[in-house]
């Protein structure tokens, strides 16, 4: 049964970086999946920020592309997100998925972030 | 961008009803289209994928059909704990796009 697990900081003030990590158990990371990160806000709904392949190779939303860096850490079976300048817009919960094809097998269960002063 | 516009935003129904979600795709997608579900406080639960093929789980009430840029998600015989809010995802290239939801209420 895979699982994953967001860890991240819940509150944070404007301008800094969050930085998320999804920890990964029920399957190997360098397994034949693409890891994803997507958020969701009220406002916006479900949106795709990026995704990551066990050789590194990852693919980002454009419009989060300047801003965004995900990265894979095979030795602790995880990945990760580090989003820079972040401001209120970016007030969200923040979901890791395995995917599949581009479709989203199996999710975490998602991690609040707040963005504030 | 492919654009996912999903119909109705809210629905009522009661239990045992039959009801119909659509989810119209710009451009087309071909059958790259999923659906999900998602209870409050919970994470999206994929329930059918490639437009037709339910998730391991699924139960039989649900199916989906369509094509190009215009989808149905159907639940015949709405259960209790059919209640809750309803996206389709496009598949066929990135960035991968979502619907702004369904939310099915009881009547």
């Amino acid at each position: 049964q895979v699982q994953l697990q967001e860890s991240g900081p819940g509150l944070m003030k404007p301008s800094g970086t969050l930085s998320l990590s999804c920890a990964v158990s029920g399957v190997s990371i360098s397994s034949t999946h693409w890891w994803s990160w997507v958020r969701q806000t009220p406002g916006k709904g479900l949106e795709w920020i990026g995704e990551i392949y066990h050789s590194g190779s990852t693919n980002y939303n454009p419009s989060l592309q300047s801003r965004i860096t995900i990265s894979v850490d095979k030795s602790k079976n995880q990945f990760s997100l580090e989003l820079n300048f972040v401001t209120p817009a970016d007030t969200a919960v923040y979901y890791c998925a395995r995917a599949v094809a581009n479709t989203f097998h199996d999710w975490g269960q998602g991690t609040v972030v707040t963005v504030s002063t | 961008d492919i654009q996912m516009t999903q119909s109705p935003s809210s629905l009522s129904a009661s239990i045992g009803d039959r009801v119909t979600i659509t989810c119209r795709a710009s451009p087309g997608i071909s059958t790259y289209l999923n659906w999900y579900q998602q209870k409050p406080g919970k994470a999206p639960k994929l329930l059918i994928y490639s437009t037709f093929i339910l998730q391991s789980g699924v139960p039989s009430r649900f199916s989906g059909s369509g094509s190009g840029t215009e989808f149905t998600l159907t639940i015949n015989s709405l259960q209790p704990e059919d209640f809750a809010t309803y996206y389709c995802q496009q598949s066929y290239t990135t960035p991968l796009t979502f619907g702004q939801g369904t939310r099915l209420e009881i009547k």
